[in-house]
């Protein structure tokens, strides 16, 4: 199983700076065939399900909001908010879909400083 | 517009089983994996494992394997998730999710608590 770690579990970061987020995994989620990363972003709200926010690493599903964005490839990725939002306080979590089991990161919680 | 949505919340005594249901509308439900994620109270995301609704073949997270079982109704577009023997370590809410890149839609979850 490919084992997805975050980091850090929780950072609290001024409105209108940018808040990082790290997930590293435990063998590569790049496949050369196509050139992408199986990797995938969520934001959870409370009481909300979780939101894709980026697939392919990199790629913003419609209607996220660009200052959402990734970065990385094979084991080390980044979700980077450049600038912090009231809106944005919430639970994040990476997810690798290369092979099964769809394995999730610890999830990290990003709050207002 | 794609909605996933889920049956009501259950309340089980340990040892007991519960099927939780998923009605897809809004796209051709045979065209997407549907997935199955729990969270525990206060805890993170749980990959349970998939089904694909075009020919019923499914693959479950080892954690599961034998206790959970996941069907589909191809005739009303819904996707069930089974899970027997449950404990209280089974309390979580329970979420079906579309595949595409990464699970895109996914239904409003369903409370599942086990307590004797």
């Amino acid at each position: 199983d490919i084992v997805m770690t975050q980091s850090p579990d929780s950072l609290a970061v001024s409105l209108g700076e940018r808040a990082t987020i790290n997930c590293k995994s435990s063998q590569s989620v790049f496949y050369s065939s196509n050139n992408k990363n199986y990797l995938a972003w969520y934001q959870q709200k409370p009481g909300q399900p979780p939101k894709l926010l980026l697939y392919w690493a990199s790629t913003r599903e419609s209607g996220v909001p660009d200052r959402f964005s990734g970065s990385g490839s094979g084991t080390d990725f980044t979700l980077t908010i450049s600038s912090l939002q009231a809106e944005d306080v919430a639970v994040y979590y990476c997810q690798q879909y290369y092979n099964t089991p769809w394995d999730f990161g610890g999830g990290t919680k990003v709050e207002i400083k | 517009q794609v909605q996933l949505v889920q049956s009501g919340a259950e309340v089980k005594k340990p040892g007991a089983s519960v099927k939780v249901s998923c009605k897809a509308s809004g796209y051709t439900f045979t065209g997407y994996y549907m997935h199955w994620v729990r969270q525990a109270p206060g805890q993170g995301l749980e990959w349970m494992g998939w089904i694909n609704p075009n020919s019923g073949g499914a693959n479950y997270a080892q954690k599961f394997q034998g206790r959970v079982t996941m069907t589909r109704d191809t005739s009303t577009s819904t996707a069930y998730m089974e899970l027997r023997r449950l404990s209280s370590d089974d309390t979580a809410v329970y979420y079906c999710a579309r595949s595409d890149t990464g699970t895109d839609y996914w239904g409003q979850g369903t409370l599942v608590t086990v307590s004797s």
